[in-house]
């Protein structure tokens, strides 16, 4: 069976500290990749979406950047967090038309 | 460009009472639908989905859902509500090429009064 995996749960950074936030998938192969943000009392906004290796779609243009160095790896990274960056962020994976598979979030404080 | 509404931002209804969650979309092709559900700091789960066939769809947790193509709506209902249905609910539509690019709505936070 297929399950993603997003690390760290919890995350406490500096302002102007770097990020990197990593999201693989087990069991599948090729999957369709996503970054989401929810800030506190939002919605999910979409930041990238992948659909292969190096092939990175942005949906917002911020302070984010994200990479997919492997099939099942998706990297999320910052060189200079703001405290606006501050919130939840949820990896996900899709493959072909079906629905998007969430992993359990990172919750990023930024001080 | 593809976007998806939930006009209730929150929503409090009685256990036992039941629910209706409003959700509206906007894309040009048939979109596939999906709801969510997220309890308190974790990840999301799917409730149900809609790729095509019977408008009315069953999801876990006896949640059922709608396609009104006229209406460009997905409503989620419930006839009963429990007091642990009580959680942030996520309408969103598959989009893109090959619907690879998953657009949420901003969600209905649903209290349950006891």
């Amino acid at each position: 069976s297929q399950t993603i995996h997003q690390w760290p749960a919890t995350l406490v950074q500096p302002v102007g500290s770097p990020l990197s936030l990593e999201c693989t998938v087990e069991g599948t192969s090729n999957p369709n990749l996503y970054w989401y943000r929810q800030a506190a009392g939002r919605g999910l906004q979409l930041l990238f979406y992948s659909v292969g290796i190096g092939q990175i779609s942005s949906e917002v243009p911020q302070n984010l950047s994200a990479s997919r160095p492997q099939d099942r790896q998706f990297i999320l990274s910052s060189k200079k967090l703001l405290l606006s960056d501050s919130g939840f962020y949820l990896c996900a994976w899709s493959k072909g038309q079906t629905e998007a598979f969430f992993g359990q979030g990172t919750r990023l404080t930024v001080v | 460009a593809q976007s998806v509404t939930q006009p209730d931002i929150h929503i409090t209804v009685s256990e036992g009472a039941s629910l209706e969650l409003r959700c509206n979309y906007s894309y040009g092709a048939t979109p596939y639908l999906f709801w969510y559900v997220q309890s308190p700091g974790q990840g999301l789960q799917l409730l149900l989905k809609y790729f095509s066939g019977d408008t009315l769809v069953q999801g876990i947790k006896g949640f059922e859902a709608e396609f009104k193509r006229s209406q460009s709506s997905f409503n989620l209902r419930k006839p009963s509500v429990h007091w642990s249905d009580a959680a942030e609910y996520f309408c969103a539509v598959g989009a893109g090429t090959s619907y690879d690019k998953v657009i949420f709505g901003p969600g209905t936070s649903l209290s349950v009064i006891p």
